[in-house]
């Protein structure tokens, strides 16, 4: 059964910090990986994806690929209140399928 | 305005009772798929489409149906709901759902208890 893992928090930061979450997938073969934010009631909006190993920024979101270990991370920079949200990390497996993770609660304390 | 609409988006029936929920979207999207999304489960993939006539079953698609009739329109039913079918509902569509680039664009969600 191919696997997305994620941490479900909350993970709680001040507001202004650096809020890191963090995603490990279990197929080798995935191709590209997926953030996306969901506010509470709400549909889940694409942030960034990334298909390479390395960094990829976006304003202030950085996402991170490291294939050789399985995890896939994101950055949030000067986080804001308005960053308090779930965030999804799902990755396009070798069948072209996306796989989902449960989702990290973040909260940003102002 | 590009966009994925479901309706209703709140239901609530009572077991046995057939449902249809419709999802649409205006972008001329070939992939279409249907998750639920349940507490600490995350969304888990019910069925999906990549063009018109052609689905496939996804991890969970026991007590379900849907067809693809028109590129633009993704109907999920529900036979005969029962209470465990109760979830929180989200239709999306992406451009081809075989590129590695492709977004996925979510429906609003459509809310279903099932008593």
């Amino acid at each position: 059964q191919k696997e997305v893992e994620q941490n479900s928090g909350p993970l709680s930061v001040p507001e202004g910090a650096i809020a890191s979450l963090n995603c490990t997938y279990s197929d080798r073969g995935s191709q590209s990986f997926f953030w996306y934010r969901q506010y509470s009631g709400k549909s889940p909006e694409l942030i960034m994806f990334i298909y390479s190993n390395g960094d990829k920024e976006d304003g202030r979101f950085t996402a991170q690929l490291n294939k050789a270990s399985q995890y896939v991370s994101l950055l949030i920079r000067d986080s804001q209140p308005s960053d308090s949200a779930t965030y999804l990390c799902a990755d396009l497996d070798s069948n072209y399928q996306l796989i989902w993770g449960a989702g990290t609660k973040l909260i940003i304390k102002p | 305005e590009a966009q994925v609409t479901q309706n209703p988006r709140y239901l609530i029936t009572v077991t046995g009772k057939k449902l249809t929920v419709t999802c649409s979207q205006n972008m001329n999207h070939e992939y279409m798929s249907w998750y639920r999304q349940d507490p600490g489960l995350g969304l888990r993939q019910i069925y999906y489409s990549m063009n018109v006539e052609v689905t496939d079953k996804g991890d969970v698609p026991e007590g379900y149906k849907v067809s693809r009739k028109e590129k633009r329109n993704f109907p999920l039913i529900l036979e005969s709901p029962s209470p465990n079918q109760t979830s929180l509902y989200f239709c999306a569509s992406s451009l081809t759902g075989a590129a590695g680039t492709d977004t996925q664009y979510f429906g609003p969600g459509t809310r279903l208890t099932v008593l």
